[in-house]
């Protein structure tokens, strides 16, 4: 079946701290991923998507994804954390057989001041 | 502009009611979607709409019934409240093809009583 994993759950990082947020993703033909951010209280934002071409993708707020075919991953990177980076973290795929974006558990990421 | 828009913002309502949640999108996009949001943040599709056509009804209480009059809305009635109904629901909306993300709209927090 098709899914999408996130193995991360609640991640606690130090302002500057780098940060690594692992997806996997199921075998399934085609695949568009993403990255949505969800901050406190409010709704899902997309930070980046990955359809082909280079393989490191560059989003919004400094956040960036690199789709690695061979491990089915598409982990979402960070140099440098803020604490305005606080909020829930979603990876999403669409499959091109499906006409839905699967999301994964979402990680709470929580940043200390 | 407002992209996708959702009224109520929240919604508290004894168990029982039957209550509606609107959703409106501006963006000109074809397929429109419920999303369930839990207290764990775990997203659940619920339905997709396609020009008005229902191409998604995933296994979901019948006592949900959307309803889209047209491809810029979809409302989702709910009979029969129950305390398991207590959510964030979300809208959603996307272009035609898979090369596309969702735009969400800003989440309707549903509390049974």
């Amino acid at each position: 079946a098709q899914s999408v994993s996130q193995h991360n759950h609640h991640v606690i990082l130090s302002e500057a701290a780098s940060l690594e947020l692992g997806c996997n993703y199921s075998y399934g033909g085609t695949v568009n991923l993403f990255w949505y951010v969800q901050y406190p209280g409010q709704h899902l934002q997309l930070l980046l998507k990955y359809f082909s071409g280079d393989p490191l993708v560059k989003g919004i707020k400094g956040f960036e994804a690199e789709f690695i075919k061979s491990k089915f991953s598409f982990n979402l990177r960070k140099p440098s954390v803020q604490w305005s980076d606080t909020a829930e973290y979603f990876c999403a795929a669409r499959y091109s057989s499906a006409s839905k974006i699967i999301f994964g558990s979402g990680t709470r990421l929580s940043i200390r001041p | 502009d407002t992209a996708v828009s959702q009224t109520p913002k929240y919604l508290v309502t004894q168990m029982g009611n039957d209550k509606s949640i609107k959703c409106e999108q501006n963006l000109g996009h074809d397929t429109m979607y419920w999303y369930k949001q839990d207290s764990k943040k775990f997203l659940k599709i619920m339905f997709s709409y396609n020009n008005k056509e229902l191409i998604i009804n995933e296994t979901v209480p019948n006592r949900f019934s959307p309803k889209s009059p047209d491809k810029a809305h979809l409302n989702l009635h709910i009979n029969s409240l129950e305390l398991g109904d207590s959510a964030v629901y979300f809208c959603a909306s996307t272009g035609t093809g898979t090369t596309y993300g969702y735009t969400f709209g800003s989440g309707t927090r549903l509390t049974v009583v």
